[in-house]
């Protein structure tokens, strides 16, 4: 069974850092991109960054260019977005997600969602 | 900026057929951009539907088709159940970058 939990989250100044992880487990990590996707409180879901199954390959939505930066441990079977400079408005729900293979463009399967909020 | 738009709201009957559309500012929508369609009920995640334009996944109840129809994406509901209710979303691929429609909130009634 396929399971992605993601931590990390909380309440952070404007300014300041946080790491995100999502734990993954009952598949390959290593053969499946993965992707962040937000959604913030009563909006609607932005994709955020996704990473090839290799590592190599990375793409981020234009906001978050130089700020964010996605990478996995495949040994642990964990991604993570680093988020740095952050801002109000990239208070939202954080979740990952599963490609279906190293190179897809297709999603299958979604984690729960770890919050971060930013505010003084 | 590549905006993806999507009806903001539609209204099915149980039993009836719906269909939900996910237009790009770039132009038609083709097989390329690989849409994906999801659905989230409240409090939830969203939960894969579609992907690759026509292709369910192996949860996903055969009401659900997607298409390509006149220059979009679609998806169509047939035969609406009381828990088809939810907001849906479609997810187009532009070579990297990805972009979501703003959702549909689609209302069984």
């Amino acid at each position: 069974e396929v399971q992605l939990l993601e931590s990390g989250g909380g309440l952070v100044q404007p300014g300041g850092s946080l790491r995100l992880s999502c734990a993954a487990s009952g598949f390959t990590f290593s053969s499946y991109a993965m992707s962040w996707v937000r959604q913030a409180p009563g909006k609607g879901l932005e994709w955020v960054s996704t990473l090839r199954g290799s590592g190599s390959g990375t793409y981020y939505v234009d906001s978050v260019k130089g700020l964010f930066t996605i990478s996995r441990d495949n040994s642990m079977n964990t991604l993570y977005l680093q988020m740095n400079s952050l801002r109000a408005e990239d208070t939202a729900l954080y979740y990952c997600a599963k490609h279906r293979g190293s190179t897809s463009p297709d999603l299958d399967f979604w984690g729960q969602g770890t919050l971060v909020t930013v505010s003084s | 900026q590549t905006v993806v738009t999507q009806e903001p709201s539609l209204t099915v009957s149980p039993g009836g057929t719906v269909t939900l559309t996910c237009a790009s500012s770039t132009g038609a929508v083709t097989s390329g951009y690989y849409p994906n369609w999801f659905q989230q009920k409240p409090g939830q995640a969203p939960r894969a539907l579609i992907y690759g334009t026509t292709n369910r996944h192996s949860w996903t109840p055969a009401r659900f088709s997607g298409s390509l129809l006149g220059g979009k994406a679609a998806l169509t509901l047939s035969g609406a159940q009381p828990e088809d209710e939810a907001e849906y979303y479609c997810l187009l691929y532009y070579g990297g970058a990805r972009v979501f429609g703003g959702g549909t909130k689609l209302t069984v009634l």
